[in-house]
């Protein structure tokens, strides 16, 4: 099983600013299968970036996804009020499919 | 509209059983994958199953393995998952998924508590 490791554990930025999540894989995630969802209380999460890079349609640009073999990040440029949530990384290249723990971004 | 819409969900003793089900509307439902995810209270999400679009393959994760089914029936557009022998540790909210591998639809979620 592959185990994703996200950090921080939890980000506190303001808005405008510029916000780095990492996601890290214990073993080579296949083909770069690595997606990011965003997830608000009380709500299912959103799909945002799935093949490591690739934007979902209707998600603004200024999400982005990088990274490939172990190491992946998803960088919101300039943070808008409803970007603080929780973010999940996932593989999707082996199974057993996983998700990391969750990255909290709060409003400092 | 596209959606999905689970129901199923409620509390069951430890070894009893229920069965989820997922309505989906406004896409073809015969062609895609479905998945279920669940999350844990105050948790991360987990794969449970995926189900190919005819139902020929389906995939677990290994804690479910022996107890918990994934079917569809695609004249009705519904997913379902029968969940058997339940333990404490599969309480959580469930969630219908469209994909097998990433979801680009979620339902709303159904919340299945198991505990005596």
């Amino acid at each position: 099983e592959i185990v994703l490791t996200q950090s921080p554990g939890t980000l506190s930025l303001s808005p405008g600013e510029r916000a780095t999540l990492s996601c890290r894989a214990s073993q080579t995630v296949y083909s770069n299968s690595l997606a990011w969802y965003q997830q608000k209380p009380g709500q299912a999460p959103r799909l945002l970036i799935n093949g490591a890079s690739s934007r979902a349609p209707g998600i603004p640009d200024r999400f982005s996804g990088t990274g490939s073999g172990t190491d992946f990040t998803l960088t919101i440029s300039r943070l808008e009020p409803e970007d603080f949530a929780v973010y999940f990384c996932q593989q999707y290249g082996t199974t057993p499919l996983t998700f990391g723990q969750g990255t909290k971004l709060e409003i400092k | 509209e596209v959606q999905l819409v689970e129901s199923g969900g409620g509390l069951v003793q430890p070894g009893g059983s229920l069965r989820l089900s997922c309505a989906a509307s406004g896409f073809t439902f015969s062609t895609v994958w479905m998945s279920w995810v669940r999350q844990a209270p105050g948790k991360g999400l987990e794969w449970v199953a995926n189900i190919k679009e005819d139902g020929s393959d389906k995939y677990y994760v290994d804690s479910v393995k022996g107890r918990f089914t994934i079917s569809r029936d695609n004249a009705k557009s519904s997913l379902y998952l029968q969940m058997n022998s339940l333990r404490a540790e599969d309480t959580a909210v469930y969630y219908c998924a469209r994909g097998g591998y990433t979801y680009s639809l979620w339902g709303q979620g159904t919340l299945v508590t198991v505990s005596s």
